[in-house]
């Protein structure tokens, strides 16, 4: 079945410090992949819609210098979380599809602490 | 926009059958699916349902109404592993819209 690996798994770090999380489908092409933010106990909220080869649709209230998002290749996108805060500290979890009508593929999600 | 509704929480016991529904307001609309997701982990995909009518995948099934914008996910045979939280998500408009979750605890 389709594969999707998402690196690092957990990291921690420091106020002010940028972060970037990997997300790789390894065993298909996506041409789209989403990056959804979740709190403990809460639902996944989309932060953006990433397409190989142009800039990333953000969802309403996120901020687009903040959440950088980069999809280079039909199997890469990264999320940098820039200058983060202890606010930001959140489970990152990436997804992605084959096709507009197949269903999503989740990478095992990033545990961010931001301290 | 989008929007689901689902309960917050169903509790059952070993072996019961346990029905989670969802309803859902789109503009645009591919399909339904359904997730499972563990403490601590990320969701998993469990079932999908673009067309009307029931589908079944070992002990879960899922069915869809698209004209009652409705569908829900049957589990049949409950086992301890299935305690989890359960997201209905719509896709449409080139994304996915989740729930909010149901929180399903299985009691022996």
């Amino acid at each position: 079945g389709a594969v999707v690996s998402q690196h690092p798994s957990r990291v921690i770090c420091k106020s002010g410090t940028s972060v970037k999380i990997e997300c790789r489908s390894l065993d298909f092409q996506a041409t789209t992949m989403f990056w959804y933010r979740q709190f403990p106990k809460q639902s996944l909220m989309l932060m953006a819609t990433s397409n190989e080869g142009s800039k990333a649709t953000y969802e309403q209230g996120v901020e687009k210098d903040k959440f950088l998002i980069n999809h280079a290749s039909l199997t890469l996108s990264t999320l940098t979380v820039t200058s983060a805060h202890p606010e930001d500290s959140s489970f990152y979890i990436c997804s992605a599809r084959e096709e507009v009508d197949s269903p999503l593929h989740f990478g095992n999600g990033t545990r961010l602490t931001v301290t | 926009g989008q929007s689901l509704e689902q309960p917050s929480e169903v509790t059952a016991v070993e072996g019961a059958i346990v029905q989670i529904n969802c309803t859902y307001q789109t503009s645009g609309f591919y399909g339904l699916s359904w997730y499972q997701q563990h403490d601590g982990g990320a969701p998993t995909f469990l079932s999908y349902n673009a067309l009307d009518g029931l589908e079944e995948t070992g002990r879960f099934s899922s069915f869809l109404s698209r004209s009652d914008s409705y569908g829900y996910l049957l589990l049949q045979e409950l086992q301890m592993k299935d305690s989890a939280s359960y997201f209905c998500a719509v896709d449409g408009a080139g994304k996915s819209t989740f729930g909010d979750g149901t929180t399903l605890t299985v009691k022996p």
